[in-house]
């Protein structure tokens, strides 16, 4: 079967570091995922790991371990913009694009 | 480019009643997803098409529910008879490639079954 894992929700201050963690089982593996999503929006592609190791895009930064089926999204300097939902999603084994999504953490960035 | 566009952007029907979601893919793409959203069971892939041929549509809950997609340009899910249970936003994705790409997905088409 496949499994994909993420906390719920997550609350965090503006301006500090959060991490989102994700782990998966799936039936092989393709590549790694992660979107946003505002409330009442479509997700919105922000990053992509298919190899082991830290991909860096601004103030986002995403992390992937093969072995260990674990990934995380790392946000610094959060910006009230920031709170959204934030989905994982996996591509599993052959070439076909068809993602499985986790069910999504919500995060609250505070004054 | 105008992205996906899908349509209708809302929708509210009684039980029983046929309903017809419509997607336009981004010009070039050739792979088309339908995804499901709920709160509790969060984005469920439906069924997802490679020009125009349904590869896998494994997501699809149950015979009421079904797609087409007669050109590269337009794609239709349609449920016959609604039920409550299929109150959800439905979201159309496209991509270019199955390779590295990721989707693009549509602003969503949210459904009320009454």
């Amino acid at each position: 079967g496949q499994n994909i894992d993420q906390p719920t929700e997550m609350t965090a201050t503006e301006g500090a570091i959060v991490q989102i963690n994700c782990t998966y089982q799936t039936s092989g593996f393709n590549g790694l995922f992660w979107y946003q999503q505002h409330a009442g929006e479509a997700p919105t592609f922000l990053s992509y790991n298919v190899l082991d190791g830290l991909e860096e895009k601004g103030r986002f930064s995403s992390f992937l371990s093969r072995s260990k089926g674990y990934s995380y999204l790392l946000l610094k300097e959060l910006q009230m913009k920031d709170s959204a939902s934030y989905l994982c999603a996996v591509r599993g084994s052959g070439n076909t694009g068809k993602l499985i999504f986790g069910q999504g953490t919500t995060l609250q960035v505070k004054p | 480019d105008a992205g996906v566009i899908q349509s209708p952007r809302h929708e509210v029907t009684e039980m029983g009643q046929e309903v017809t979601l419509r997607c336009k893919p981004i010009s070039g793409h050739d792979y088309l997803f339908w995804y499901r959203q709920t709160m509790m069971r969060g984005l469920e892939l439906l069924i997802y098409f490679n020009n125009n041929v349904p590869i896998d549509d494994s997501g699809m809950p149950e015979d009421r529910f079904s797609a087409k997609m007669p050109n590269a340009s337009f794609s239709t899910l349609k449920i016959q008879p609604s039920e409550p249970r299929d109150s959800a936003v439905y979201f159309c994705a496209s991509s270019l490639i199955a390779g590295d790409i990721w989707l693009t997905f549509g602003a969503g088409s949210r459904l009320t079954v009454l």
